[in-house]
């Protein structure tokens, strides 16, 4: 299994540019979840899904937009990139459910908006 | 909405040495997990626990639910121990939202 892959690993954005921020997990893991992480600050949940069809927001959604048609893609979008949006974006997922399971987490996309 | 606090957040020890980091939350917890973040790499779940304490390998962690304090040991510590740990809690109200809090971790160094 390849767990969660996330491309690209590296981009850089000039303001206004919008791109798409790939994930995908082979673990059939029903729950889905974007963070970002900011020096000096702990992750922050951007949107999160509980299955293919279902989305909702996070503590931090502004300026970001995600989309859930299978179970293995989430896709993170910025519509219009902005340097306040200059982080490093982690996917993650795990088993679905009410109870708690352990978050496998992809290796991270570093963006910086100039 | 449920503050995590780690320490310390920094730490450098010689190889070998017992590592504990340390964290603290505010509100009642449904789980609670350790991460481990190598510098520009991925994150990885060393531990999710709700009560007790768990082993695997080299590394130990507790959780006293009533203290509403958790411990990540290190034993024998090893420079690729060198990472940042990240504390993260889950709360009670369990649900569609991930729920998750995180601290803003600890970066332990282990030096030769």
């Amino acid at each position: 299994n390849a767990g969660v892959t996330q491309t690209p690993k590296f981009q850089v954005l000039k303001t206004g540019q919008s791109m798409t921020l790939q994930c995908a997990q082979d673990m059939n893991h029903e729950y889905m979840s974007w963070y970002r992480q900011d020096p000096g600050m702990g992750l922050r949940l951007i949107h999160y899904s509980v299955g293919a069809g279902i989305t909702d927001q996070g503590e931090v959604p502004n300026g970001y937009n995600v989309s859930r048609s299978t179970t293995e893609d989430f896709p993170l979008r910025l519509l219009s990139a902005a340097p306040s949006q200059t982080s490093v974006y982690f996917c993650a997922s795990r088993q679905g459910g009410l109870g708690n399971s352990p978050l496998h987490f992809g290796n991270g996309t570093r963006l910086t908006v100039t | 909405k449920n503050e995590v606090e780690q320490s310390p957040q920094n730490l450098t020890a010689q190889e070998g040495e017992f590592i504990t980091i340390n964290c603290s939350y505010s509100v009642g917890i449904s789980a609670l997990h350790w991460l481990q973040q190598h510098p520009g790499g991925g994150i990885v779940s060393l531990f999710m626990l709700s009560s007790g304490k768990k082993k695997h390998g080299r590394l130990i962690a507790t959780i006293n639910i009533q203290e509403k304090h958790s411990s990540l040991h290190i034993t024998a510590s090893h420079p690729r121990d060198s990472a940042v740990y990240i504390c993260a809690v889950r709360g009670l109200l369990l649900g569609g939202a991930d729920g998750l809090t995180f601290g803003k971790g600890t970066h332990l160094i282990i030096q030769p």
